[in-house]
């Protein structure tokens, strides 16, 4: 059975950095990419980064790009979001989701509230 | 950047009756539409894939449809655990954009 497992968020100020985790098990982790999605309160969803399954190529969209860098560790079945310098629109439960074929994030964790507020 | 938008953005209906949700790519996807259910509280759920590909173990009164940039999701006989949320995803191309949503409530 594939899991998903974020942990991480909190509540942060303005301008700092928080760095969510997301344990995975149940698939072969080094062979897919994963991403991170995001929900701001009662709004819908917003990707918000990918990474192959190698780790050699990244994408993120403009909100985030300079700010956000997601990672992974095979060796660890591990994926990571370093989010830098945080603003009040960033507050949002952010999933990490498995990518599937045809454009599909076809598993997604049960997500971490982050909340940036001073 | 490819937008997707959604309607309705909320809907009533009751069990047994049936809906359409549609989704309108700014470009052509050539297929790439991906619709997803979210409960409240809950991850959301991959519905169909390919615009018309059912996932595995979803019922069979759910259903997609379309091409180019049109697109629509029709839930036959609505039962009580289909009222959630459901929205589209451009899966030909990055930014994996989504559509805003569309609420289904029980009238």
């Amino acid at each position: 059975e594939v899991q998903l497992v974020e942990s991480g968020g909190g509540l942060v100020q303005p301008g700092r950095s928080l760095k969510l985790s997301c344990a995975a098990s149940g698939f072969t982790f080094s062979s897919f990419a994963m991403a991170w999605v995001r929900q701001a309160p009662k709004k819908g969803l917003e990707w918000v980064a990918t990474i192959t399954s190698g780790g050699s190529n990244t994408y993120y969209p403009d909100s985030v790009k300079g700010r956000f860098t997601i990672s992974r560790d095979n060796a660890k079945s591990t994926l990571y979001l370093q989010m830098d310098s945080l603003r009040s629109e960033d507050t949002a439960t952010y999933y990490c989701a498995k990518e599937g074929a045809r454009g599909t994030f076809d598993y997604w964790g049960q997500g971490v509230m982050v909340t940036v507020s001073s | 950047d490819i937008q997707m938008t959604q309607s309705p953005t909320s809907l009533a209906a009751s069990v047994g009756e049936s809906v359409t949700i549609t989704c309108l790519a700014s470009e052509d996807i050539y297929g790439s539409l991906v619709w997803y259910q979210q409960k409240p509280g809950k991850s959301p759920q991959l519905l169909i894939y390919g615009a018309t590909i059912l996932e595995d173990g979803i019922p069979s009164r759910f259903s997609g449809s379309g091409s180019d940039t049109q697109y629509s999701l029709k839930i036959n006989s609505l039962q009580p655990e289909d009222f959630a949320s459901y929205y589209c995803q451009n899966g030909l191309s990055t930014p994996r954009t989504f559509g805003g949503g569309t609420k289904l409530e029980l009238k």
